[in-house]
């Protein structure tokens, strides 16, 4: 079965460097979520896009910008980067059910392990 | 405020010792909470929804219930293939499909 696809795997960036970080997430799934899992730390939610509009907004800071196609692929951009950012970068999809219905489940991808020097 | 607790951190266990991680939680409006396993390095694997106290699920070796304040995850007779971190999550208001995790249980079986 097809998985969340999550580009690149590794990235190396200097201080006060721009990144991106693509996800393509499973075939009709509508929903992109993006996480932010630091060393030893819990996936902390930044954002997250349903049908290519932000639907919420976490801890993401103002450096880091993204949205979702309308291939429903999905970018995070993060510009002056700082060494606090080296972390692994987590997308997720899921597919809504309907208001009111049961919780639908994410699916992750493997993952964008950045690291700022 | 929402907040979700595991516990312990870390949990070294002998192949075949039996146990249960801990995870509880204290939010408004709870809609579903899920059990992910993590290994290093990699995407968090998902493993179970819950939706309601009492409600309790089971894969291979692991097994999953529900309380109004708390859910466990027991392994029975693990292997040394259940070393991972498994992580809990809760989502909570309607509209609002995000996950928030607690800081997960490492666990280690020991062969």
């Amino acid at each position: 079965a097809a998985g969340v696809i999550q580009s690149p795997r590794h990235l190396i960036k200097e201080k006060r460097e721009t990144a991106t970080l693509k996800c393509y997430p499973i075939p009709r799934h509508d929903t992109v979520y993006w996480y932010q899992q630091g060393p030893g730390q819990d996936p902390q939610f930044l954002i997250s896009f349903y049908e290519k509009m932000q639907s919420d907004k976490g801890s993401i800071p103002d450096r880091f910008s993204a949205q979702q196609f309308s291939d429903y692929h999905s970018e995070l951009n993060m510009s002056s980067l700082e060494l606090g950012d080296s972390a692994l970068y987590f997308c997720a999809s899921s597919a809504r059910q309907g208001s009111g219905s049961g919780a639908n489940v994410l699916t992750f991808g493997a993952g964008s392990r950045l690291t700022v020097l | 405020e929402d907040q979700v607790t595991q516990s312990p951190e870390a949990l070294r266990l002998q192949e075949g010792e039996s146990s249960s991680l801990n995870c509880s939680y204290t939010v408004s409006g709870l809609r579903g909470l899920f059990w992910y396993r993590q290994d290093p390095g990699k995407g968090p694997e998902f493993l179970f929804t819950l939706y309601s106290a009492g409600e309790e699920k089971e894969k291979e070796r692991l097994k999953a219930t529900l309380t109004k304040k708390e859910s466990f995850l027991h392994i029975t007779a693990p292997k040394p293939e259940d070393s991972a971190t498994y992580l809990c999550a809760v989502r909570i208001n309607f509209g609002n499909e995000k996950l928030t995790f607690g800081t997960g249980t490492r666990l280690t079986i020991i062969p």
